[in-house]
């Protein structure tokens, strides 16, 4: 079936611009996960997504970063004002429910702000 | 808090050459461990992965992977290596939080180059 996709595949945006990355997970899983990946970096936790609610936003590193879900399936993370260390690759993922261990990464969004 | 430690940022073996990479983790309580790996140009693929039961665990294309738990460590192994193994490596602890859900804590993974 289906895997977890991601848009855009790359995006470039001038600083101060906002941005906006979408996710579509696997239909029917409820748990949903954005993560950062940053050059030199590992991968790193922002949001959690279970349903259209985020019991975690405790890795989101400013104000600046936002999330939503929305019917329980799409995911948009919005950027905004953006800085040249937002520059990373984005990658969402999901699995069948918050308990599942296992969780199917997406593509990525490489984000470069110039 | 939890974190992951992996050794090894670089590595560079020829074919046939046996591989081991390391991962130690940081976290009390239970947990299930994985190791990803990101071939060039494609996204992040499990590899293996650790719940209970026999610490040897063995994952898609001869990879195996040794839960230690005395040690905190679950190191990642393959005899003989292949030019198409060439990619990063990236071990990561699954910790359940109280919410009963699974947030992935991943190392700085490894890169791996192969050459013939």
């Amino acid at each position: 079936g289906a895997g977890v996709s991601q848009s855009p595949s790359n995006k470039v945006t001038e600083k101060g611009k906002d941005v906006e990355l979408r996710c579509d997970p696997i239909s029917g899983h409820t748990a949903l996960y954005w993560y950062r990946q940053s050059l030199g970096q590992g991968l790193e936790f922002l949001i959690y997504f279970q349903g259209n609610s985020a019991p975690d936003k405790s890795g989101l590193p400013s104000d600046r970063f936002s999330a939503e879900r929305t019917g329980g399936s799409v995911s948009t993370l919005t950027i905004q004002r953006t800085q040249q260390e937002d520059s990373a690759v984005y990658l969402c993922a999901s699995s069948l429910t918050r308990g599942d261990y296992e969780q199917y990464f997406g593509p990525g969004t490489r984000l470069t702000v110039t | 808090a939890q974190s992951v430690s992996q050794h090894n940022h670089h590595v560079i073996l020829s074919e046939a050459a046996s591989l081991e990479l390391g991962c130690n983790y940081s976290y009390g309580g239970t947990v299930n461990l994985f190791w990803y790996v990101q071939y060039p140009g494609q996204h992040l693929q499990l590899l293996l992965k650790y719940f209970s039961g026999d610490p040897l665990v063995k994952g898609i294309k001869g990879f195996e992977a040794e839960f230690i738990k005395s040690k905190f460590s679950f190191n990642l192994r393959k005899p003989s290596v292949q030019w198409s193994d060439t990619a990063e490596y990236f071990c990561a602890v699954n910790a359940r939080f109280s919410g009963g859900y699974n947030k992935l804590i991943f190392g700085a993974g490894t890169r791996l180059a192969v050459h013939p």
